[in-house]
C-alpha cells in the first residue's frame, strides 16, 4: 500500500517563475492538508482540501498561492511568481476522515529553492 | 502566536535511558494531540496520539501523558536507541471536524541518543 506521493522532490525555481507542486494521497484518503516547513520552524497548515473543495484555506498567503484537489488526479499547490521567501518544505499529508482519532500521514515532501 | 510550543530545542540522551520531550499549549480547545517523528530529508511519521479524554496512552517503547490543567504533554521514549535520533513534533487538532482538522505543529526538538 504506497503511502503519500509528492514530487518533485525537489524543485529550483528562478524568481517570478511558477512553481507546480503535486501530491498524491493515500489509497483510500479523500482528505489532503498542504504544511510548509522553512528553515529552521516547524510545519505550518496552509490550506485543507477534499475532492473538488477546499475546506480551510485560512493557512494561504492571500496572493501568489492557489491549490486545488480535482476529481481525477493529484492535488496540486501552485505558487505564481515565486519570491525568495518562499524557499521551504513544502508537505502533503492525508487522511482517510476529517477529525476525530484519524491520523495525517505525510508524503516526503517537496523542497523548493527559489534563486 | 505560537499556541504549541516545544521549549528544547534539543536533547541528548544516552543509549538505554529515558528520553523525556516536553510540549506546551495554549489554546485550550485543542483535545486531540499527536507527536511526529521526523528524519531529515523525509516527512514527518506519526508515532503516537492521544485524546484529551485521556491522561495517558501507551504503545511499545513511547507513551505520552497529558497535563490538561497544566496544558502540557511529554512523550517517553523508554529504553532510548540511537535509531530514535530525529527531531520530534508535537502537534494538536481542536475538534472534530471541517475547519477543525488542521494541525497546529510546535517548533521541534531534536533528540540525539549517543552509544
Amino acid at each position: 500500500n504506497a503511502g503519500v506521493m509528492q514530487n518533485p522532490r525537489h524543485l529550483v525555481r528562478r524568481r517570478g517563475q511558477e512553481a507546480r507542486l503535486r501530491c498524491s494521497p493515500m489509497k483510500g484518503h479523500s482528505h489532503v492538508y498542504w504544511y510548509r516547513q522553512l528553515p529552521e520552524e516547524g510545519l505550518k497548515f496552509m490550506v485543507y482540501l477534499q475532492k473538488e473543495n477546499i475546506i480551510d484555506e485560512s493557512g494561504m498567503p492571500k496572493e501568489r498561492f492557489s491549490a486545488e484537489f480535482p476529481k481525477e488526479g493529484p492535488s496540486i499547490l501552485r505558487i505564481q511568481q515565486v519570491v525568495r521567501g518562499d524557499s521551504a518544505a513544502y508537505f502533503c499529508a492525508s487522511s482517510p476522515l476529517a477529525g476525530g482519532g484519524y491520523e495525517q500521514y505525510f508524503g516526503p515532501g517537496t523542497r523548493l529553492t527559489v534563486t | 502566536d505560537q499556541q504549541v510550543k516545544q521549549n528544547s530545542p534539543s536533547l541528548s540522551v544516552q543509549e538505554g535511558r529515558i528520553s523525556i520531550l516536553n510540549c506546551d499549549y495554549t489554546n485550550s480547545m485543542f483535545d486531540y494531540f499527536l507527536w511526529y517523528k521526523k528524519y531529515p530529508a523525509e516527512g514527518p511519521t506519526f508515532l503516537i496520539s492521544i485524546s484529551s479524554i485521556k491522561d495517558k496512552n501507551e504503545d511499545g517503547r513511547f507513551t505520552v501523558f497529558l497535563n490538561k490543567s497544566a496544558k502540557h504533554l511529554s512523550l517517553h521514549i523508554v529504553p532510548s536507541q540511537p535509531g530514535d535520533s530525529a527531531v520530534y513534533f508535537c502537534a494538536a487538532r481542536v475538534g472534530n471536524t471541517g475547519t477543525a482538522s488542521k494541525l497546529t505543529f510546535g517548533t521541534g526538538t531534536r533528540l540525539q541518543v549517543t552509544l
